[in-house]
């Protein structure tokens, strides 16, 4: 139990492109999802947090007009780059956290989405 | 702020040869202490969540317990297949978001 999922898994785009990333949680609800960013070698970065129909909490530094969050449904958020440039070229991980039950407050990952902005 | 520090930063052991890794924390109040194993360009594996110092949790060859200032990941005779990055997250009572710390690199030898 306890799976979330990604998609794509890894893209590629031109600079100046949009592209868009889905988080899915495939067995359970989530009303609370996680947006991460991880450089190489460094920990995780959390982007925002997102609600089931509100708007998305950003940390400090990140721009929402860039990074455009929507939790439509307690089973998925998406992610958009909105004109990616090279500097946002990044791995991108999104994490779900059940909505009650036995699972808790624990945080699930998806397997993340590697994204090269040439 | 919360703070999360993990230590070693990276740890080489010899298959069979057990030990210890280390978090040190400090949160307003603590809701959860999390840990994470992750490989290589994926996403985090959840592998335990503890509460209240005191608590412990086993799960094969790794035990997590929790007092209040550290939490401790012990490993007993790991395998090559227990080398991966393990994180270790902590979330204050009445917040939503974690303090991920910058994790330990485990590699096993064979």
């Amino acid at each position: 139990g306890a799976v979330v999922s990604q998609h794509p898994s890894r893209v590629i785009c031109k600079s100046g492109t949009s592209v868009k990333i889905e988080c899915r949680s495939l067995d359970f609800q989530a009303t609370t999802m996680f947006w991460y960013r991880q450089f190489p070698k460094q920990s995780l970065m959390l982007m925002a947090t997102s609600n089931e129909g509100s708007k998305a909490t950003y940390e400090q530094g990140v721009e929402k007009d860039k990074f455009l969050i929507n939790h439509a449904s307690l089973t998925l958020s998406t992610l958009t780059v909105t004109s990616a440039h090279p500097e946002d070229s990044s791995f991108y991980i999104c994490s779900a956290r059940p909505s009650g039950g036995t699972l808790g407050d624990t945080q699930y990952f998806g397997p993340g989405t590697r994204l090269t902005v040439l | 702020e919360d703070q999360v520090t993990q230590s070693p930063e990276a740890l080489r052991l010899q298959e069979g040869e057990s030990s210890s890794l280390n978090c040190s924390y400090t949160v307003s109040g603590l809701r959860g202490l999390f840990w994470y194993r992750q490989d290589p360009g994926k996403g985090p594996e959840f592998l335990f969540t503890l509460y209240s110092a005191g608590e412990e949790k086993e799960k094969e060859r790794l035990k997590a317990t929790l007092t209040k200032k550290e939490s401790f990941l012990h490993i007993t005779a790991p395998k090559p297949e227990d080398s991966a990055t393990y994180l270790c997250a902590v979330q204050a009572r009445g917040y939503q978001k974690v303090t991920f710390g910058t994790g330990t690199k485990l590699q096993v030898i064979p």
